[in-house]
């Protein structure tokens, strides 16, 4: 079963304006990671929150994980052009037998000028 | 300068031909990983290895076959048998998978395959 499904499929914004994203999924999970992909390339991690974590920062990016509702948050405050991307979250497994690490289809972020 | 790399950049195969793509890591890391990524779509897996020697089947490995000979070197070869393989391929690596769980990967720019 898919884990990790990004919320709202796409989203754009103004530059200056805060952008939120969500992530939901389905089992247990040992930690939940956002990266962010531009177009054509690579995948590049933004951060990484474990399951005893509830909120993580990481310069403009703030991260939130509620276990109880299996979902987690992304938050881009005073957002800039360079910020569209796509955006994922991933699961990985609370065991490393029987299940892998499961992206999300991802929420593409447009910012405006 | 530290990084994965993943190569060609574009690659087109003829149907019925098996094609292997290159992915190789300078970061020292245990683990590396292949996955598939369609247009608006996720990440898909299709193998990772934890260790030299040895690698396991990710969730859509069928058609794909892997070899991990060198800690530096994870190519991952589409055979024939794979139906659709026109899509994008990303290797990425990480230090391992370990008591912590799955830890950041690191990716490389991604091979861009068409069947034609």
């Amino acid at each position: 079963s898919q884990q990790g499904e990004e919320d709202p499929q796409a989203l754009s914004i103004q530059e200056g304006e805060n952008a939120t994203m969500n992530c939901s999924y389905k089992t247990s999970i040992n930690n939940l990671q956002w990266y962010r992909q531009n177009s054509g390339r690579g995948l590049v991690h933004l951060i990484l929150i474990r399951s005893n974590e509830r909120e993580k920062h990481s310069g403009r990016l703030r991260v939130t994980l509620d276990t109880s509702k299996k979902s987690s948050s992304l938050l881009i405050t005073a957002s800039r052009a360079a910020d569209t991307a796509s955006y994922f979250c991933a699961t990985a497994p609370r065991d490393n037998y029987g299940q892998n690490f499961v992206f999300g289809p991802g929420t593409r972020l447009s910012v405006l000028p | 300068d530290g990084g994965i790399t993943q190569s060609p950049k574009y690659l087109f195969r003829k149907e019925g031909q098996n094609v292997t793509l290159s992915c190789e890591q300078n970061l020292n890391h245990d683990a590396m990983y292949w996955y598939r990524q369609d247009p608006g779509q996720g990440l898909r897996l299709i193998y990772y290895s934890q260790i030299v020697n040895d690698f396991q089947k990710g969730d859509i490995a069928e058609g794909y076959s892997v070899s991990r000979e060198k800690k530096e070197s994870f190519p991952l070869t589409v055979t024939s048998a794979q139906k659709n393989p026109t899509a994008f391929y990303l290797c990425a690596s990480s230090i391992g998978i370990g008591d912590r769980g799955w830890n950041e990967q690191f990716f490389g720019p991604g091979t861009r395959l068409t069947v034609l």
